[in-house]
């Protein structure tokens, strides 16, 4: 069964501790990883697409790579404005396409 | 403003009860999908229209549906309602029937209380 597994489930960090989030994917197909930033009350802000194994995707404090089983999104030195929960997401191809998005991990960043 | 509406941003109804949620893609946008997003769920798939037609559908309960009219906006009805239907409603749009390089713009979400 295709599975999408976010941690840690929450996560606070001062100001400027840079961190990774992870996001394990057991899936067959992969066609692409999307990561995603969601505020409170807010639906979810696209923030990277990747596509194979070694590709990186950066912005700003942000940057998310892909290994065969899991992306990992880093935050360097990250700022209060960085508190959201952020969503990962796979599209597989099993016959028809599935979007199956992840629990997401709380980041709340103190100043 | 992501350019995809939803509407209402709110909505407070009474068990039994039938709901109908409203949503505009962004611009050019020719998908449509519906995610329910509750605390211990997190968002889950519920249904695609894809240029008026069905494409996908997901854990989408028989007293929901859906559809896409021809100027390409799309409702989701929700009937026969129960306390646990109460959740946060998304929509979002794409430009093909799948997620491409930009993934999915969602919107603001309609927030549904059932009491």
């Amino acid at each position: 069964e295709d599975q999408v597994t976010q941690s840690p489930e929450a996560l606070r960090l001062q100001e400027g501790e840079s961190s990774s989030l992870n996001c394990s994917y057991t899936v067959s197909g992969l066609r692409g990883l999307f990561w995603y930033r969601q505020d409170p009350g807010k639906g979810p802000e696209f923030l990277f697409t990747l596509y194979s194994a070694g590709e990186e995707k950066e912005k700003e404090r942000l940057k998310a790579t892909l290994t065969k089983k899991e992306s990992f999104l880093h935050i360097t030195a990250p700022k209060p404005e960085d508190s959201a929960t952020y969503l990962c997401a796979v599209q597989v191809v099993s016959g028809t396409y599935k979007y199956i998005f992840g629990t997401g991990t709380r980041l709340k960043v103190l100043a | 403003d992501s350019g995809v509406t939803q509407t209402p941003k709110h909505l407070i109804t009474a068990t039994g009860q039938r709901v109908t949620l409203r949503c505009s893609p962004r611009s050019g946008d020719l998908s449509v999908y519906w995610y329910q997003q509750s605390l211990d769920q997190g968002l889950q798939f519920l249904i695609q229209y894809y240029n008026g037609e069905e494409r996908a559908k997901g854990n989408i309960l028989e007293r929901f549906s859906a559809q896409q009219f021809p100027d390409l906006h799309s409702e989701l009805n929700l009937s026969s309602l129960e306390l646990g239907d109460s959740a946060l409603y998304f929509c979002a749009s794409s430009v093909l029937s799948q997620a491409a390089n930009y993934g999915y713009t969602f919107g603001s979400g309609t927030r549904l209380t059932v009491v």
